[in-house]
């Protein structure tokens, strides 16, 4: 149980251009989820909370007009990057909120490689 | 003050040795406390969560908690190559499903 799955895999897109890329909890219903960005060799950065039928919740320093975020359901979430640019290439991650013997736990999709050329 | 600090890295380990991996946290009311494993270009994947104070073991992972040290650990017992990762603590400091990361430590295994 606990299955997160995230489409595309890997995504290359000319600068310019918008991507979206879809977080789906496959067999539990996640109110909230999360998007994560990560650079070669650095931690996860937490870039916003996703709740379902209400407005995301940003980090600092994250662009909500260039990172939009739609929670239309209980089991998706898509996080479009728009106007993409090369220094947008990197591995983004989405998790979804759940239980798990009681206690709130994330559970992690498998992430999204994306190259902006 | 970082909400979560990770011994620094890499550790290097012989195959066979164990690993320990440390991580403290500054919010004194978390409940919950994690540790990912991250492989180069993969998504995190969780390895034991621990929410008491205690030891907890699942094979050859141990995680130790102490909420009034504010201190978690992990230990690899019989390290295996395969367990060369990043290591990630994870601490849910309140009611939400929100969590604060470490900056990870980076384990090789020698074969």
């Amino acid at each position: 149980g606990a299955v997160v799955s995230q489409h595309p895999s890997r995504v290359i897109c000319k600068s310019g251009t918008s991507v979206k890329i879809e977080c789906r909890s496959l067999d539990f219903q996640a109110t909230t989820m999360f998007w994560y960005r990560q650079f070669p060799k650095q931690s996860l950065m937490l870039m916003a909370t996703s709740n379902e039928g209400s407005k995301a919740t940003y980090e600092q320093g994250v662009e909500k007009d260039k990172f939009l975020i739609n929670h239309a359901s209980l089991t998706l979430s898509t996080l479009t990057v728009t106007s993409a640019h090369p220094e947008d290439s990197s591995f983004y991650i989405c998790s979804a909120g759940g239980l798990a013997g009681g206690y709130n736990e994330q559970f992690f999709g498998p992430g999204t490689r994306l190259t902006v050329l | 003050q970082k909400e979560v600090e990770q011994n620094s890295g890499p550790l290097s380990v012989p195959e066979g040795a164990i690993a320990s991996l440390n991580c403290t946290y500054s919010d004194r009311g978390s409940q919950s406390f994690f540790w990912y494993r991250q492989y180069s270009g993969k998504s995190p994947e969780l390895i034991m969560s621990i929410y008491s104070n205690g030891d907890k073991e699942d094979g050859r992972f141990t995680a130790q908690l102490n909420k009034a040290s504010q201190y978690v650990s992990l230990l690899i017992r019989d390290s295996q190559p395969s367990d060369s990762a990043t290591y990630l603590c994870a601490v849910n400091p309140g009611d939400d499903y929100k969590l604060s990361f470490g900056a990870g430590t980076t384990v090789t295994v020698r074969a």
